[in-house]
């Protein structure tokens, strides 16, 4: 059972690079979620899609972008990298609106 | 948003039971209280969550006060693998942004 699978583990940019940080879930799960958690503290809400073909924004979703490709892949796009951000990225899926989160494993990130 | 607050940190030893508490005094009476944690390294996981009344399930249970303001996440007997961060998050009904807080960093000692 793979779950929540995030690409790549450990990332390390340069100041005003691009990149895109892929998830995709097998457990056919219609919410998904963007989340970053920076040393010391809990997660940050960065961009969600509740169904395929919605997206809105969290708390933090300045600087990023996302793209829900289809039902299992939602992928978060970093247009011009700053040290701001760096992080670690974790993706998450749930059934729907309200119920519970399965995480994957995150995407350190470190921008430089 | 309801607001939480928990302990910083807490210490138990092994195989004693733990009591983890959180304040949502702010909490509205249809937001229902999730607890998550996160072991070292890893992603989140769901633990449990309940609405009104007392909850169980094989990793935990959630006792939640009569007046909703607070609820305790209980450990029945902790391991070292219950060593972990756990977050108290009362759902604000938006469906899609349940918000991590700092949580209790959770040491058990052997």
């Amino acid at each position: 059972n793979a779950g929540v699978t995030q690409t790549p583990k450990f990332q390390v940019l340069k100041t005003g690079q691009s990149m895109t940080l892929q998830c995709a879930q097998d457990m056919n799960h219609n919410s998904m979620y963007w989340y970053r958690q920076d040393p010391g503290m809990g997660l940050r809400l960065i961009y969600y899609s509740a169904s395929e073909g919605t997206t809105d924004k969290g708390e933090v979703p300045n600087g990023y972008n996302v793209s829900r490709l289809n039902k299992r892949e939602f992928s978060l796009r970093l247009e011009s990298a700053a040290p701001s951000q760096t992080s670690v990225y974790f993706c998450a899926s749930s059934r729907g609106p309200d119920e519970k989160l399965f995480f994957g494993s995150g995407t350190q990130l470190s921008v430089l | 948003d309801a607001k939480t607050t928990q302990p910083n940190s807490m210490e138990s030893n092994e195989e004693e039971p733990v009591h983890l508490p959180c304040n949502h005094s702010t909490i509205s009476g249809t937001d229902y209280i999730h607890w998550y944690r996160q072991l070292p390294s890893q992603g989140p996981e769901y633990v449990i969550h309940g609405l009104t009344s007392n909850v169980n399930n094989r990793m935990a249970s959630l006792a939640i006060a009569e007046d909703r303001k607070s609820s305790t996440l209980i450990l029945h007997r902790a391991t070292l693998r219950d060593a972990a961060v756990y977050y108290c998050i009362p759902d604000n009904n938006a469906g899609n942004m349940l918000t991590f807080g700092g949580g209790t960093r959770l040491m058990v000692k052997p």
